[in-house]
């Protein structure tokens, strides 16, 4: 079956403007995960679906950050007012439930210019 | 925010050197430990969860081993191929997950 999708692959944008990022998970996962990861540091932890509810959106750095999911699958990840400092690659996963093994998709590489 | 930390952060071994490497992390708190493998230019891959202390995991030529209460784990890579090298991420579960920085292992053939 398919793994984890995202798309873009890349987006690169202006500072100031809005960004929608989105992740396709595996059929079935109930658990959806999205981290950030910057040059030479390992992935962190943004928010944390478990079906269609927010578990845990402590990790968003601030309320310019907003994620979804509507109907418990694809989740969209949603940056207002990009800054600079937004640049990243942004990670998804998914898991069949809380603390079962994570299947990642190939991120968004996100510039902001 | 919690420290996750993996040493050494980059290593070069022989084709066919054993290796291991270090993940620390609070030893409270404790849900679980994952380690992960990153190749360049793919997504990072599961090879184990690990939750109980003591416990010892394996697959193939590479092994981990667990302690919780004084808070690290090994990963250990037998007879070493250049296709093993890649990122080697560890991460701690307790209230979230919190990823360390990474083991950047290159094979020498």
């Amino acid at each position: 079956g398919a793994g984890v999708s995202q798309t873009p692959s890349n987006k690169v944008t202006e500072k100031g403007k809005y960004v929608e990022l989105r992740c396709d998970p595996i059929s079935g996962h109930t658990a959806l995960y999205w981290y950030r990861q910057s040059l030479g540091q390992g992935p962190e932890f943004l928010i944390y679906f478990q079906g269609t509810g927010a578990a845990d959106d402590s990790g968003l750095p601030n309320d310019r950050f907003f994620a979804v999911r509507p109907e418990g699958s694809v989740s969209t990840l949603k940056i207002q007012r990009t800054e600079r400092g937004d640049s990243a690659v942004y990670l998804c996963a998914s898991s069949p439930g809380r603390n079962r093994e994570q299947f990642f998709g190939p991120g968004t590489r996100l510039t902001v210019l | 925010i919690l420290n996750v930390e993996q040493s050494p952060q980059s290593l070069h071994v022989q084709e066919g050197d054993s290796t291991n490497f270090t993940c620390s992390f609070p030893s409270s708190n404790f849900y679980a430990l994952h380690w992960y493998r990153w190749e360049t230019a793919k997504s990072p891959e599961a090879l184990f969860v690990m939750t109980l202390n003591g416990d010892e995991k394996k697959k193939g030529r590479i092994s981990a081993t667990l302690n919780t209460k004084e808070g690290y784990s090994y990963l250990y890579i037998k007879g070493s191929q250049p296709e093993d090298s890649a990122t080697y991420l560890c991460a701690f579960y307790g209230n979230q997950f919190y990823f360390g920085t990474g083991t950047s292992l290159t094979v020498i053939p």
